[in-house]
């Protein structure tokens, strides 16, 4: 079966740093996926991460452990904009699909 | 960055009524596309995915004769939701698949804006 976990909600303050974990247990691996989604809207893209390590991109960088099964998303000098919900997405070897975590709503308090 | 767009981005329909929702990958050719349903607080759930040409793949639970799905171009691909009910009411989200930027392993899929369904 297919098992992807991430916090339900998590709060912060504005200029801070925040790591939204999550942890995966799939029939297959090929790599995992972070999206942003803001209330009524589509899912965005922020990063991809297929080898061990660490991918920065901006303000927002993501790990992967492939033989533990996580990864973390780090947010950092938060914004109010970044308040919404971030998707961690496993993409399974061997498909098409992305099976989608639980999501984790992160509000950013001034 | 690539482009899908999802077309109505709001319906309201009376129950019993066929409903149809198109997504369209603007600016690359996308081969494949996913129809995913959303309810309210809770993550993307996968329902079926879609090949240009050939018919789409469904997940289990999900009735194809219930909800069509028609890929006729690489640039579009259209979900029918037939005889809606009120618990079809969701937010419909397609996705196409791009590439990643290099990441040859496999391609990123972008998302359409989403179509929000409500059933009377």
């Amino acid at each position: 079966g297919q098992n992807i976990d991430q916090p339900t909600e998590m709060t912060a303050t504005e200029g801070a740093i925040v790591q939204i974990n999550c942890t995966y247990q799939t029939s297959g691996f090929n790599g995992l996926f972070w999206y942003q989604q803001h209330a009524g809207e589509a899912p965005t893209f922020l990063s991809y991460n297929v080898l061990d390590g660490l991918e920065e991109k901006g303000r927002f960088s993501s790990f992967l452990s492939r033989s533990k099964g996580y990864s973390y998303l780090l947010l950092k000098e938060l914004q109010m904009k970044d308040s919404a919900s971030y998707l961690c997405a496993v993409s399974i070897y061997n498909t098409d699909k992305l099976i989608f975590g639980t999501g984790t709503r992160l509000q950013v308090f001034p | 960055g690539a482009v899908v767009s999802q077309h109505p981005s709001r319906v309201i329909c009376k129950s019993g009524t066929s409903v149809k929702i198109e997504c369209r990958s603007l600016d690359f050719q996308a081969t494949t596309m996913f129809w995913y349903r959303q309810f309210p607080k809770q993550s993307l759930m996968l329902m079926a995915t879609s090949n240009e040409g050939s018919k789409a793949t469904y997940e289990q639970g999900v009735e194809k004769d219930k909800f069509l799905i028609n890929h006729a171009s690489l640039t579009l691909s259209t979900l029918t939701v037939t005889s809606a009910h009120p618990e079809d009411s969701s937010f419909y989200i397609c996705s196409a698949r791009g590439t990643s930027g290099g990441k040859s392993s496999t391609d990123t899929q972008y998302f359409g804006p989403g179509t929000r369904l409500t059933v009377l």
